[in-house]
């Protein structure tokens, strides 16, 4: 069974860059999406972006100027990076991943909350 | 800047069946499947219906989904006090070279 765990810094500047890196445990990268999901405390769901196993990404059209999703096989990790961040991008962040359905995000990890201040 | 609307409460008794809804566009829901999650309170977000009305293993039967046209629906039968949580609908949109889009949330309550 795939395990995802967040790791990086839980409290970045403004205009500075949010970097978390993703470990993934129990299992391989050739199974479909990795993504990433985030959630500003008390409101809803937001999809960041996701890469395939083959290293294509997709991203959230209003995010994709300030956003870098990538892998790195050897490590078994997967990163996000956001640059420029204000504080309307504090929230918990997800990393995905999809396993039966391409589309169907059935892992998570825990969701850190990372604090812009 | 969620293009899928939902309520955003429902609730009922201990029982009773109740029923989020879903609505999108030909982009999304109109083009591709529907997904479902429940988040308790506290906790990350898990999957509870894929392709429209599969449910993953261990998810019991009392959830059940459904779809047409740019719409879908999320039915909780034998409503129970654990049930009491936010969902939330998804579906990938083929708009501006594809994206992943969730639905505003519903919260539902148990009475």
């Amino acid at each position: 069974q795939v395990q995802l765990r967040e790791s990086g810094p839980r409290l970045v500047r403004p205009s500075e860059t949010l970097s978390l890196i993703c470990t993934v445990s129990g299992g391989s990268f050739s199974t479909y999406y990795w993504g990433w999901v985030r959630q500003p405390p008390g409101k809803g769901l937001e999809w960041i972006g996701c890469i395939y196993y083959t290293g294509s990404t997709n991203y959230n059209p209003s995010l994709k100027s300030r956003v870098t999703i990538s892998l790195d096989t050897s490590k078994n990790q997967f990163s996000l990076k956001l640059n420029s961040v204000t504080a309307a991008d504090t929230a918990f962040y997800y990393c995905v991943n999809t396993v039966k359905d391409p589309f169907g995000y059935e892992i998570w990890g825990q969701g850190p909350l990372v604090t812009v201040s | 800047q969620s293009v899928l609307t939902q309520p955003p409460s429902a609730s009922g008794t201990p029982g009773q069946t109740v029923t989020i809804s879903c609505s999108g566009t030909s982009s999304n829901i109109g083009s591709n499947n529907i997904y479902w999650y429940q988040q308790l309170p506290g906790t990350a977000p898990k999957l509870l219906i894929y392709r429209n009305n599969q449910r993953p293993s261990g998810v019991p039967d009392r959830f059940s989904g459904s779809k047409s046209g740019t719409s879908a629906s999320l039915a909780i039968s034998g409503l129970r006090s654990d049930d009491e949580a936010d969902y939330y609908c998804a579906s990938w949109d083929i708009s501006l070279s594809g994206h992943y889009v969730f639905g505003t949330g519903t919260r539902v309550t148990v009475l």
